[in-house]
């Protein structure tokens, strides 16, 4: 089946710093990935849409240059949370897109999520 | 704006017992609901409903979408230990690919 990969699994980081996750889509290519934010006991929240070749769709509330977002090939993107606050540690998931063709149904595949601390 | 909600937030069962959870939806251009199993990690796929009535089923998991009331069940019998999860329910609209998802319950199985 179709395998997404994500790292880090898990990065501590101090406050005011950079941090980069990646999202690999590991045996298909995906135009489209998905970046979601998931807090304690509490469900997944799209931030935004990877567009490969152009720029991210950011969600409502969500802001762009603080969470930077890059699709330069087909089978990755990168989330950087800039200037990382303690608020911003969360769990980050990604998806990727497997079209499903004409007709058919297309799919997202999850990472196994990032879990962002800052100090 | 579009709502997934899920019922019961949360539940506590004995392994053997029947489980039922709820997800309720008001969105527009609704196209498909999706249920995912999550443990520690990623959420892992398990239905996809597009049609009323027509119940899924997969081992001990068993879901069926009802799209006049608007809400989808997803029942689990025989619960084990290994059923203890969160499980999602996200919602898929006509226009693009975007989930939204529901809050998740969380399901507790006791041995």
């Amino acid at each position: 089946g179709a395998v997404v990969s994500q790292h880090p699994s898990r990065v501590i980081c101090k406050s005011g710093t950079s941090v980069k996750i990646e999202c690999r889509s590991l045996d298909f290519q995906a135009t489209t990935m998905f970046w979601y934010r998931q807090f304690p006991k509490q469900s997944l929240m799209l931030m935004a849409t990877s567009n490969e070749g152009s720029k991210a769709t950011y969600e409502q509330g969500v802001e762009k240059d603080k969470f930077l977002i890059n699709h330069a090939s087909l089978t990755l993107s990168t989330l950087t949370v800039t200037s990382a606050h303690p608020e911003d540690s969360s769990f980050y998931i990604c998806s990727a897109l497997l079209r499903g063709g004409v007709g058919l149904t297309d799919t997202q595949y999850f990472g196994p999520g990032t879990r962002l601390t800052v100090l | 704006e579009d709502k997934v909600v899920q019922s019961p937030l949360s539940l506590v069962v004995h392994e053997g017992d029947t489980v039922t959870l709820n997800c309720s939806y008001e969105v527009t251009n609704f196209r498909s609901l999706l249920w995912y199993k999550q443990e520690k990690k990623a959420p892992t796929f398990l239905f996809m409903l597009t049609s009323s009535g027509i119940e899924k089923k997969s081992g001990r998991l068993s879901s069926i979408l009802d799209k006049k009331e608007l809400f989808s069940i997803l029942n689990i019998t025989a619960t084990q230990t290994g059923d203890s999860a969160i499980y999602l329910c996200a919602v898929k609209l006509t226009a693009g690919n975007k989930l939204t998802f529901g809050g998740g319950t969380r399901v507790l199985v006791k041995p």
